[in-house]
């Protein structure tokens, strides 16, 4: 089965600096996600993305997020001055219209 | 906007039956569930699309009442292989988000 590609897999960084996590979707989907888990909680939404452009973003997709699509193939997000309570895995789906979700296995990210 | 998911958490024994319920205050396209085990990703296990559909595979089975907006996900004769926290994912017309329930862990013991 095709995968959804994510890097790195751990990401440590101090409070204040900035991060960009990456993600290979599968080469045919059209709709990205990113969405981010706190330890034990929930799958939290973030942002989708589609026809190179935020279809939908959350209350947390605050001005400090930001999601790119700079060369057809890969999809970031960037989080700007990261923040303690930024730390969390954050997860990269993509899919076709209609149908399931594909997850990366994650970048887990710590801000110290 | 994200669905509401019950019970919280469930404990069977091997070969126990559970229903897990998801709801929304919104109308929904499709309901989809996924499991998670312990610091892995979500998998996929089922999606429905049309108002009263039903789908299963295996002892794995869910229902989708687009009326109530109700889904719920039935595990019939469960097996330890089935612990795990299982989130519903709701999508409403015209919108491009895809949100999770706050999940139910599962503990299925022998």
């Amino acid at each position: 089965e095709p995968e959804v590609t994510q890097t790195p897999s751990h990401q440590v960084t101090q409070m204040g600096q900035e991060v960009i996590l990456r993600c290979v979707p599968i080469s045919n989907h059209l709709y990205f996600y990113w969405y981010r888990q706190i330890l034990g909680q929930k799958v939290e939404f973030l942002v989708s993305f589609y026809n190179n452009e935020i279809s939908e973003k959350s209350e947390i997709f605050d001005d400090q997020f930001s999601v790119e699509r700079p060369d057809g193939s890969n999809f970031t997000l960037k989080i700007r001055s990261t923040k303690l309570e930024d730390s969390a895995m954050y997860f990269c789906a993509s899919r076709q219209f209609n149908e399931k979700l594909f997850f990366g296995s994650g970048t887990q990210l710590s801000v110290l | 906007q994200q669905p509401v998911q019950s019970p919280q958490a469930v404990i069977l024994r091997e070969g126990e039956d559970a229903v897990i319920n998801c709801s929304s205050s919104k109308a929904l396209y499709s309901v989809h569930w996924y499991r998670q085990k312990h610091g892995e990703a979500p998998v996929f296990l089922m999606i429905l699309l049309k108002g009263g559909e039903q789908k299963g595979h295996d002892k794995i089975s869910a229902s989708f009442n687009e009326k109530k907006q109700q889904s719920s996900l039935y595990l019939t004769a469960s097996q330890l292989s089935y612990s795990g926290t299982y989130f519903c994912g709701t999508e409403r017309y015209n919108n491009n988000d895809m949100r999770f329930g706050a999940g139910t862990r599962l503990t299925v013991k022998p």
